[in-house]
């Protein structure tokens, strides 16, 4: 059970906008920021989003990181072939004194 | 460019213990936090275990705490973890991760490709 929540599966067609949600509480999302990691399987992750909304050189802009409140969402325009990930969601938790991550969302491109 | 190297994993029986390595490279080691983070088959990331530049500070998830241990060598630009009593919910492939800063607050910039811990008899 992870602490963040989001949707096991999430698809689009190339070209197409896809969101993906991320849900957590006060003591993580609503508190600190939050960053998204791209997993090919078999593969690192790899560091997509971070401060809520900014991306590391060298990630296209057609990845677009949000927050508002305790959710905080991952969205991808102009999808292509290659997007075709796992994609997580992350926040410090004040709480558990840790790092939350979020179960991850399989993003298909058919 | 950074560079991440974990060695160190493999098959080990329940209750037995193992070190795992992080070799890296092209950055200034002692300058970042690091940590470990699991994933077990099929599932999504653990966080682990971080620890401070200077290695002065470190911090355990509860389900390793009092198990396994962090700890590094900027002399050598390692990064280790020492696990014990290893359970069968141990088996995950474990990555080396760098942070961003010099505090485990901080985000992830890094990881390394992983490396097979699996607790089975």
């Amino acid at each position: 059970q992870s602490v963040l929540t989001q949707p096991p599966s999430a698809s689009g067609t190339p070209g197409q906008r896809v969101t993906i949600s991320c849900s957590g509480s006060r003591s993580n999302i609503g508190s600190n920021y939050v960053n998204w990691y791209q997993q090919v399987p078999g593969t690192a992750p790899k560091l997509l989003i971070y401060g809520n909304n900014r991306r590391p050189s060298g990630v296209p802009d057609r990845f677009t990181g949000s927050k508002s409140g305790t959710s905080a969402s991952l969205a991808i325009s102009g999808l292509r072939s290659e997007d075709e990930a796992d994609y997580y969601c992350a926040a410090w938790d004040d709480s558990l004194s840790g790092w939350a991550f979020g179960g991850g969302t399989k993003l298909t491109v058919l | 460019e950074v560079q991440l190297l974990e060695s160190g994993g493999g098959l080990v029986q329940p209750g037995g213990s193992l070190r795992l390595s992080c070799a890296a490279s092209g950055f200034t080691f002692s300058n970042y936090a690091m940590s470990w983070v699991r994933q077990a088959p099929g599932k999504g990331l653990e966080w682990v275990s971080p620890i401070s530049g200077s290695g002065g500070s470190t911090s355990y998830a509860d389900a390793v705490k009092g198990r396994f241990t962090i700890s590094r060598d900027n002399s050598k630009s390692m990064l280790y973890l020492r696990m014990n009593s290893l359970r069968a919910e141990d088996t995950a492939v474990y990555y080396c991760a760098k942070h961003a800063h010099d505090f485990w607050t901080g985000y992830y910039d890094y990881w390394g490709q992983g490396t097979l811990v699996t607790v089975s008899s």
